[in-house]
């Protein structure tokens, strides 16, 4: 148990699908984070929100969507994606600055 | 522009043996160096995260060091066992950015019974 909580653990959808992803945590953190992990790649960095506010954006896709209604909460709203989006998505979570990154045990999302 | 190396990639070494995991970093004005583990398919967990001010830190059979003024970090790993298999990744976060991790790619870790 990490204090950050990813739901769901395992998603599958199709191409027309709309879901979304939801991360929680509660360890009073002030920024919270999507990455991206597909296979044999290094970790991408989607968004962050510091304080409610998106303070990064990689170029990713608008069929990506964040939303972060508190401090507390962080989700990736998905749409029409494709199948080389399937790759396992990770939430974290911070402190500005010196904080150490926490992170959820993610989403495997599968694009069919 | 600030890179993180981690050297060996892969590691396949007996039960019971000390081992030390490598991460390098070419940029010193760092808030903090982090190791974490992941196991296949899962999320990151985090190890030792280690203050630029501080030189090390211990967790049970864990110890992480930092020299920042060589760029290197090390994560001991003392009588190793099985479960300890994972990939050990290591992050610095940059002093010029709140949010960025500066990721290494990764050691991936197998302990032989």
């Amino acid at each position: 148990e990490t204090g950050v909580t990813q739901t769901p653990r395992h998603l599958v959808m199709g191409m027309t699908n709309k879901k979304s992803l939801k991360c929680e945590q509660h360890l009073g953190h002030n920024a919270m984070y999507w990455y991206k992990q597909s296979a044999k790649k290094p970790l991408e960095l989607m968004f962050v929100y510091s304080l409610e506010e998106r303070v990064e954006n990689n170029s990713v896709p608008s069929r990506f969507s964040p939303e972060c209604p508190n401090s507390s909460h962080l989700f990736l709203h998905l749409h029409t994606l494709q199948p080389e989006d399937s790759a396992l998505y990770l939430c974290a979570s911070s402190r500005q600055g010196p904080g150490g990154a926490f992170f959820g045990q993610g989403t495997r999302l599968t694009v069919v | 522009k600030q890179e993180v190396t981690q050297i060996p990639a892969a590691l396949s070494v007996p039960e019971g043996e000390n081992l030390v995991l490598n991460c390098s970093f070419t940029d010193s004005a760092i808030y903090n160096l982090q190791w974490f583990r992941q196991d296949p398919g899962k999320g990151l967990t985090s190890l030792l995260l280690i203050q630029s001010s501080q030189r090390e830190q211990t967790s049970g059979r864990l110890n992480a060091s930092l020299d920042k003024s060589s760029g290197r970090s090390t994560l001991y790993i003392a009588a190793s066992q099985p479960g300890d298999s994972a990939t050990y990744l290591c992050a610095v976060r940059p002093m010029d950015s709140n949010y960025q991790l500066i990721w290494g790619a990764g050691t991936k870790l197998i302990i032989k019974p």
